[in-house]
C-alpha cells in the first residue's frame, strides 16, 4: 500500500527562517495534498497538488512535486510562531479518493 | 467560508457503550469521509460515502461501525460496542467530487472509551 512519509520528524527554526519538509509515498497518485494541525485540533487544509504539477504556490507556501522520484517538498518562507503545528502530506492512488497520511513533521517557530 | 462542522467536540463513554459521531459536511459536497488518528499517530482512513452507499471502507471499518446520512445535511459514524483501542480523534471530511479534489476536514470529535 501507498504512504506518505514525512521528513523531518521534527524541525525547530527561529522567526523568519524558512521551513522545509519533504514527504515520499509509493504508489502512482492522483493528487499529493498538504494540511496542518495545531496540537491537538482539527486538519486545515493548505494546498493540492496535482500529479501533473510540478510546482504550486500559496502565499509564503511553495510545494514541489517530483513524480518521478515519487516525493514532495512543503516550504514556508519566513515562519512565523503561530506556524508552529504539525504538517501531513496525504496523497491518493490513482482510481481511489481516499487518503493515506504520512506520519507528519512537527515545527516549533521560536519567536 | 463554508466548513465541516462535527459534534459533539469530545466524548467520554464506557466501552460496550453505542456512540454516535455527528458530522455536517459542505453543503453542495457529494463525497463523505470518516478518518480517525490515535494519539500520537498517523490519520487512518475508515470508510467514503458517495449517493447513499459506502464506496470504500479499510480494513479497520468492521461490522461495529457504521455510516448512515439520515437527512440532507447530516453524515454520522456508529460505533455499536465501543472498545477501549476506539479512543481517538475522529474526523469527517467532504469533497465536491471523489477525485483532484480537496477533502476539507472537520474539527474532530476526540472519543475517549474507559
Amino acid at each position: 500500500s501507498q504512504q506518505g512519509e514525512e521528513d523531518p520528524q521534527a524541525l525547530s527554526i527561529q522567526e523568519g527562517e524558512n521551513a522545509t519538509m519533504n514527504c515520499s509515498y509509493k504508489t502512482s497518485i492522483n493528487n499529493l495534498q498538504w494540511y496542518r494541525q495545531n496540537s491537538g485540533r482539527g486538519l486545515v487544509h493548505l494546498i493540492l497538488i496535482r500529479s501533473n504539477e510540478r510546482e504550486k504556490h500559496s502565499g509564503r507556501l511553495r510545494v514541489t512535486l517530483d513524480t518521478s522520484k515519487k516525493s514532495s517538498s512543503l516550504l514556508i518562507t519566513a515562519s512565523r510562531a503561530a506556524d508552529t503545528a504539525s504538517y501531513f502530506c496525504a496523497t491518493d492512488a490513482v482510481g481511489y479518493s481516499t487518503l493515506t497520511f504520512g506520519k507528519g513533521t512537527m515545527l516549533l517557530v521560536s519567536p | 467560508e463554508p466548513e465541516v462542522t462535527q459534534t459533539p467536540s469530545h466524548q467520554v463513554t464506557q466501552m460496550g457503550q453505542e456512540v454516535i459521531l455527528r458530522c455536517v459536511p459542505i453543503s453542495n459536497h457529494l463525497y463523505f469521509y470518516w478518518y480517525r488518528q490515535i494519539l500520537g499517530q498517523k490519520v487512518e482512513f475508515l470508510v467514503s460515502f458517495y449517493n447513499n452507499e459506502i464506496s470504500e471502507k479499510s480494513e479497520i471499518f468492521d461490522d461495529q461501525f457504521s455510516v448512515e446520512r439520515p437527512d440532507g445535511s447530516n453524515f454520522t459514524l456508529k460505533i455499536r460496542s465501543t472498545k477501549l483501542e476506539d479512543s481517538a480523534m475522529y474526523f469527517c471530511a467532504s469533497s465536491r467530487t471523489s477525485d483532484q479534489e480537496t477533502q476539507y476536514f472537520g474539527p474532530g470529535t476526540r472519543l475517549l472509551v474507559l
